[in-house]
């Protein structure tokens, strides 16, 4: 059964650089119309997309975090990751990593465009 | 940024009762390809968000068809024909039309 999995730190400085993996078992990264996506969400408070990373590296990030955001994918791993820069308190939260069956790659009934499958979050803290 | 609107923000409901939830967008959600982009998705108490229903009104795999979606342009609704308890969760609406994706601010669904 295919699964995604979060990492990292659960304490970052504030100025410092947010860094998590996610790890996806049960099915190769490299098949399939998915980009590859990271959301996060603050305690109490709805759900905030960041971006996503296509497998062959093509990138798409919110512009609100545009400037400090980099998603990337290693195949090798079947892994992909976040780097967040210069964090404040403000990026305290629950990040997702989750699949988007995206229709860019697909077409049919079945392309869902939306995110298919999430990991179970990581809790991300910013304080010194 | 397209805005995504729910009302209302809290449901309660009785066990074996609808409900309903409406999504609205700050403009059209029907894509350049002709289709809509708008899924709903459930989050339990302390669990990930999971998919229900994508494209307005197609459940995903494994949606109970309590679950129904309807709507189109700007106005959507989320149906839970008989809620149960498994049910208590809040539901987001998001769409998919136009980067950035956006979301909803979820509608709480609890047990009167």
């Amino acid at each position: 059964q295919e699964q995604l999995q979060e990492s990292g730190p659960g304490l970052v400085q504030p100025s410092e650089t947010l860094t998590l993996t996610c790890t996806v078992s049960g099915a190769s990264i490299a098949s399939g119309s998915y980009d590859w996506s990271w959301v996060r969400q603050p305690a109490g408070k709805g759900l905030e997309w960041i971006g996503h990373v296509f497998i062959t590296g093509t990138t798409n990030y919110s512009p609100s975090l545009q400037s400090r955001v980099t998603i990337s994918v290693d195949r090798s791993k079947n892994q992909f990751s976040l780097k967040l820069t210069s964090v404040t308190a403000a990026d305290t939260a629950v990040y997702y990593c989750a699949k988007f069956l995206t229709t860019r790659y697909c077409s049919g009934d079945f392309c869902s465009n939306a995110f298919e499958l999430w990991g179970r979050g990581t809790l991300v803290t910013v304080s010194s | 940024d397209i805005v995504m609107t729910q009302t209302p923000l809290s449901s309660p409901v009785t066990l074996g009762q609808p409900a309903s939830i409406s999504c609205r967008s700050s403009q059209s959600l029907v894509h350049s390809d002709g289709n809509t982009y708008l899924s709903w998705l459930q989050q339990r108490p302390g669990q990930p968000p999971r998919l229900l229903i994508y494209k307005i009104s197609n459940r995903f795999s494994g949606v109970p068809d309590r679950f129904s979606g309807s709507g189109a342009g700007t106005d959507f609704t989320l149906k839970i024909s008989r809620v149960e308890a498994e049910d208590v969760a809040i539901y987001y609406c998001m769409q998919a039309t136009q980067s950035p994706w956006t979301f909803g601010q979820g509608t709480k669904v609890e047990v009167k």
